[in-house]
C-alpha cells in the first residue's frame, strides 16, 4: 500500500525559505513521477511542481525560481525547497503519486502540511 | 497553457438524486481527463481517470463521460458520503496540469 507523508510545514515570515518534505512507502520515490499540488485556506486545488521519473522538473509560473522541487532516492523522499515566500503562498500542500510518467494521474496523496506566510 | 472551467460552482442536492457537473477544457484535450473528491480537511481522492474509467473501489453511481473539450462527472442516487467538492484535472501533454475550480455538492 502507497503511504506519502509530509513534513516541514509551519509559520514563516515574507520572504523567508522553508523545506517540505513527503517520506514515502509502498513506492520508489526514484521511479515515480511525483508532484507538489497546494490548496489555500478555502480555495482549490492549484498545480505547483513535479518531478518525473526520468528527473525533469516542471513548475507552475507562479513559483518557477522560487521553489525547487527535488528527490533523495536513498530516503526515498520527496522535497520542495520554497524561497522568498510570500503571503499567497499561504496553503496546504500535498504530495501526489502520478500513475506514470505518461499518465499525470494523481492517485495517491499525503494528508498534506500546512505553510503559513505571515508577519 | 490549458484553463479548465466547471460547473455550476456549487451545487445542492437530496440523497438519491442524480447530479450532473461538467468540465470544460480551454482545448482539446483528449481523454486526458480526471476526476476528484475532496472531503473538508482532507486530501482529494481520485474517482475516475482518463475521462470514463473508474479507479477501483469507487462506486458504480459514479460514471465519468466526455473528451475533446466537454466532460461529465455523473453521481447516480446519491449518497450521504458523496457531499463533497469535485475537481476535475487535465494532463495533456507538457505541464501545468490544471485543475478545474471545483463544484462542492451540498445537501439541500
Amino acid at each position: 500500500e502507497v503511504q506519502l507523508v509530509e513534513s516541514g510545514g509551519a509559520l514563516v515570515q515574507p520572504g523567508g525559505s522553508l523545506r517540505l518534505a513527503c517520506a514515502a512507502t509502498g513506492l520508489s520515490v526514484g521511479t515515480s513521477s511525483m508532484s507538489w499540488v497546494r490548496q489555500a485556506p478555502g480555495r482549490g486545488l492549484e498545480w505547483v511542481s513535479l518531478i518525473y521519473s526520468g528527473g525533469q522538473t516542471y513548475y507552475a509560473e507562479s513559483v518557477r525560481g522560487t521553489f525547487t522541487i527535488s528527490r533523495d532516492i536513498s530516503k526515498n523522499t520527496l522535497y520542495l525547497e520554497m524561497s522568498s515566500l510570500r503571503v499567497e503562498d499561504t496553503a496546504v500542500y500535498y504530495c501526489a503519486r502520478a500513475y506514470s510518467s505518461l499518465q499525470i494521474i494523481f492517485d495517491s496523496w499525503g494528508q498534506g502540511t500546512l505553510v503559513t506566510v505571515s508577519s | 497553457d490549458i484553463q479548465m472551467t466547471q460547473s455550476p460552482s456549487s451545487l445542492s442536492a437530496s440523497v438519491g438524486d442524480r447530479v450532473t457537473i461538467t468540465c470544460q477544457a480551454s482545448q482539446d484535450i483528449s481523454n486526458y481527463l480526471n476526476w476528484y473528491q475532496q472531503k473538508p480537511g482532507k486530501a482529494p481522492k481520485l474517482l475516475i481517470y482518463d475521462a470514463s474509467n473508474l479507479k477501483r473501489g469507487v462506486p458504480s453511481r459514479f460514471r465519468g463521460s466526455g473528451s475533446g473539450t466537454d466532460f461529465t462527472l455523473t453521481i447516480s442516487d446519491l449518497q450521504p458520503e458523496d457531499f463533497a467538492t469535485y475537481y476535475c484535472q487535465q494532463y495533456d501533454k507538457l505541464p501545468p496540469f490544471t485543475f478545474g475550480p471545483g463544484t462542492t455538492v451540498d445537501i439541500k
